[in-house]
């Protein structure tokens, strides 16, 4: 079975400019979690969707946005880019919402850089 | 507030010997612990987890130690080899309510020598 896919795997912006983050979770995962990672630095939770609606918020601006979709997938948006959201993103899957053993499973991320 | 830490940023073994990284936290009431791993230019791996409820889980190769007392996590690997350089993260898997999320520490860099 393949495992949490997401696309693209790099990509260049300019401050100012929006951008769109995709991901696939493993087949029969209702959760995704975005997570931010810096260099350096451990990733930083973003965001979670369950069943298609949002279950928490990390300590991020309303410049990032998410959705999923009824197949599951979820893209992750942010607008305005600034330098500081240059980054891994991570997005990770899991059978339900998070509990314990509920494991999350994550992809390879994207790797944003904003010039 | 919850946050999860690590004691050792780096360490450097002997290809077969045995590493132990080390994790501290800080909120009690966390009840699920997972360790990953992450090599370079990829996402974090699962490797092991624990719940609150015990002290001690195995793996292969690989055991988590869980002092509730103490607040402190641990990572054995046994035997350690050259692919199992990488960075090491513990995390720790609370509820926001409505949700639940993982705290990351900094990370370990395990470096092993042949």
């Amino acid at each position: 079975d393949a495992g949490v896919t997401q696309s693209p795997t790099h990509l260049i912006k300019t401050r100012g400019q929006q951008v769109t983050l995709r991901c696939s979770p493993i087949s029969g995962h209702k959760s995704v979690s975005w997570y931010q990672q810096v260099l350096g630095q451990g990733p930083q939770f973003i965001f979670q969707y369950y069943e298609k609606e949002e279950r928490g918020r990390g300590n991020f601006p309303d410049r990032f946005s998410a959705r999923q979709f009824p197949n599951y997938s979820s893209e992750l948006n942010v607008n305005a880019l600034l330098l500081g959201d240059s980054a891994l993103y991570l997005c990770a899957s899991s059978l339900f919402a998070g509990g314990p053993a509920d494991t999350q499973y994550f992809g390879p991320g994207t790797r944003l850089t904003v010039l | 507030g919850e946050s999860v830490g690590l004691h050792l940023p780096t360490l450097s073994v002997q290809e077969g010997d045995n590493s132990i990284i080390n994790c501290a936290y800080s909120n009690s009431a966390s009840d699920y612990f997972i360790w990953y791993k992450q090599e370079s230019g990829k996402g974090p791996q699962f490797i092991i987890d624990i719940r609150s409820n015990m002290d001690k889980r195995q793996g292969q190769r690989v055991t988590v130690l869980l002092n509730k007392t103490v607040k402190h996590l641990s990572l054995q690997i046994a035997a350690t080899q050259p692919g199992d350089s990488a960075v090491y993260f513990c995390a720790e898997n609370s509820s926001g309510g409505s949700n639940y999320k993982l705290t990351f520490g900094k990370g370990t860099l395990l470096t092993v020598n042949p």
